[in-house]
């Protein structure tokens, strides 16, 4: 069974401040990962994607991929009300995405 | 613009009923999805499909079925509905390999009483 973990939360930071979500995979044969963002009572849509080792920047969100250690994180940075949300981590499996369970982030203003 | 629709957003259905719920995507995509999604389970794959007429089992297969005769268009069907089926249905669609970002529609709230 291929798995991606992520930590349910909720993640609570201030308004201004980095928030930091976290995620682990099992299958090494992964090779590229995704974040989408999922208010509540919507569906989950893509924030950013990431293939290679080492950092990508999109605005306020930076993700983070670690294949050696099989960890993926997203950053944001400026963290807003706006951004409170539930955040699914997801990692490519052949034609399929895995996904985690989501992390719940709660920005207080 | 990228665009993942489904039938109906909220259905309110009888147990033993035979329940449709329909997808279409004007993306001209390849792969399209079924998932649902409860509380603290996240999202789980029930079918794909690959190519039109082609489909996979996802993780949940069981009592669900799901058709695709059109590219753009993937229909997810439950034979005879049961409580346990209360969920968020999810439909998603991506390109071939190299382009294998899941665009979601709004998603179905469908109901078992």
């Amino acid at each position: 069974q291929k798995e991606v973990e992520q930590n349910s939360g909720p993640l609570s930071v201030p308004e201004g401040a980095i928030a930091s979500l976290n995620c682990t995979y099992s299958d090494r044969g992964s090779q590229s990962f995704f974040w989408y963002r999922q208010y509540s009572g919507k569906s989950p849509e893509l924030i950013m994607f990431i293939y290679s080792n080492g950092d990508k920047e999109d605005g306020r969100f930076t993700a983070q991929l670690n294949k050696a250690s099989q960890y993926v994180s997203l950053l944001i940075r400026d963290s807003q009300p706006s951004d409170s949300a539930t955040y699914l981590c997801a990692g490519r499996h052949g034609n399929k995405l895995v996904f985690g369970a989501g992390t719940i982030l709660r920005v207080k203003s | 613009d990228v665009k993942v629709t489904q039938s109906s957003r909220y259905l309110v259905k009888r147990t033993g009923e035979k329940v449709f719920l329909e997808c279409v995507q004007d993306m001209d995509h390849e792969n399209m999805f079924w998932y649902r999604q409860d509380p603290g389970l996240g999202l789980r794959l029930i079918y794909f499909s690959y190519d039109v007429k082609m489909k996979e089992k996802g993780d949940i297969p069981e009592g669900y079925s799901v058709s695709r005769e059109k590219k753009e268009r993937f229909s997810l069907i439950l034979e005879s509905a049961s409580t346990n089926q209360t969920s968020m249905y999810l439909c998603a669609s991506s390109g071939v390999q190299g382009q294998e970002t899941q665009y979601f529609g709004p998603g179905t709230r469908l109901l078992v009483l």
